[in-house]
C-alpha cells in the first residue's frame, strides 16, 4: 500500500483564489510527521509547513495552513490567495516513527499546480 | 546560512562511466540524507549520514552506488559503470537533530543523464 498518496496530478487555480491540495497517509505507528515542500522547475525542494502527529493544533506558515484530519489520515495543504510564483510541484511527505525513529521521509507522487493570470 | 549545496548541477555521461557528486549541508546540520527523483514521480530514500557513519541505506543503493561522508561535513555519492536507469535528479538534503521537526532542507539536486 502507498504510505503517502495525492490524487491530484494536476491543478489549474485562478489567481488570488485559495487552493487545497490534497495529502492522504497510511502509517500504524502513533507517532510521525507530515511534511509539505514545494519544487519549481528549478529543481530544489522548499519546505513549506510541518505537522506532527501528536500537535492538537493545524500547522500554519504565512498564506500556507494544514488541514490534519488524523481520524481520515488527511494532511491537506491550503494556500490562501494564490499567486504566480505559487506554480510548482507540490509534495506531501511522512516521516514516522518520532524524534528517535525512521529517519528517511516517504513522499508521495505530487500535484503539479498552476495559476491561472 | 547559505542552505544546502551541491556539485555539479547537470552530469551528462556515458553508460559505463564512473560519476561523483558532491554535497555541502548547512553548517551546523550533523544529518545528511541522500534521495533520487525520477521524471514524475516523488524522492525516493537512497541513504543518510550522522556526523560521518552512515546509518540507513535502502535497497535502492546497488552496489554500484557509494555515499561517504569522511570528515562529517559534505558527503560524496559516486555511480560506478553508469547505466541508462540511473538518470535522475540526485537531491540532498541535511538537519539538525533535536528539534520536534527535524526538517530536512534539500539542495539544488544534481541532474544526472546517462547516454
Amino acid at each position: 500500500a502507498q504510505k503517502i498518496t495525492q490524487t491530484q496530478p494536476g491543478m489549474f487555480v485562478q489567481e488570488k483564489e485559495a487552493v487545497t491540495l490534497d495529502c492522504t497517509y497510511d502509517t500504524s505507528d502513533p507517532s510521525y510527521g507530515l511534511f509539505w515542500y514545494k519544487q519549481p522547475s528549478s529543481g530544489e525542494m522548499i519546505f513549506l509547513i510541518y505537522q506532527g502527529s501528536y500537535d492538537q493544533q493545524n500547522a500554519t506558515e504565512g498564506r500556507y495552513s494544514l488541514n490534519f484530519q488524523k481520524a481520515r489520515k488527511s494532511a491537506n495543504l491550503v494556500i490562501s490567495a494564490s499567486q504566480l510564483g505559487d506554480s510548482a510541484m507540490y509534495f506531501c511527505a511522512m516521516r514516522e516513527g518520532g524524534l528517535l525513529g525512521n529517519e528517511k521521509l516517504t513522499f508521495g507522487t505530487g500535484t503539479r499546480l498552476t495559476i491561472i493570470p | 546560512d547559505t542552505g544546502v549545496s551541491q556539485d555539479p548541477r547537470h552530469k551528462i555521461t556515458k553508460r559505463g562511466q564512473n560519476v561523483t557528486f558532491r554535497c555541502d549541508p548547512i553548517s551546523e546540520h550533523n544529518r545528511l540524507y541522500w534521495y533520487r527523483q525520477t521524471l514524475g514521480q516523488g524522492p525516493e530514500f537512497l541513504t543518510y549520514f550522522q556526523n560521518e557513519a552512515q546509518l540507513e541505506k535502502s535497497r535502492l543503493l546497488s552496489d554500484r552506488f557509494s555515499a561517504e561522508r569522511p570528515k562529517g561535513s559534505f558527503s560524496t555519492l559516486e555511480i560506478q559503470r553508469t547505466e541508462q536507469g540511473d538518470s535522475a535528479m540526485y537531491l540532498c538534503a541535511s538537519s539538525s537533530p533535536g528539534t520536534s521537526k527535524e526538517t530536512q532542507y534539500f539542495g539544488p539536486g544534481t541532474r544526472l543523464l546517462v547516454l
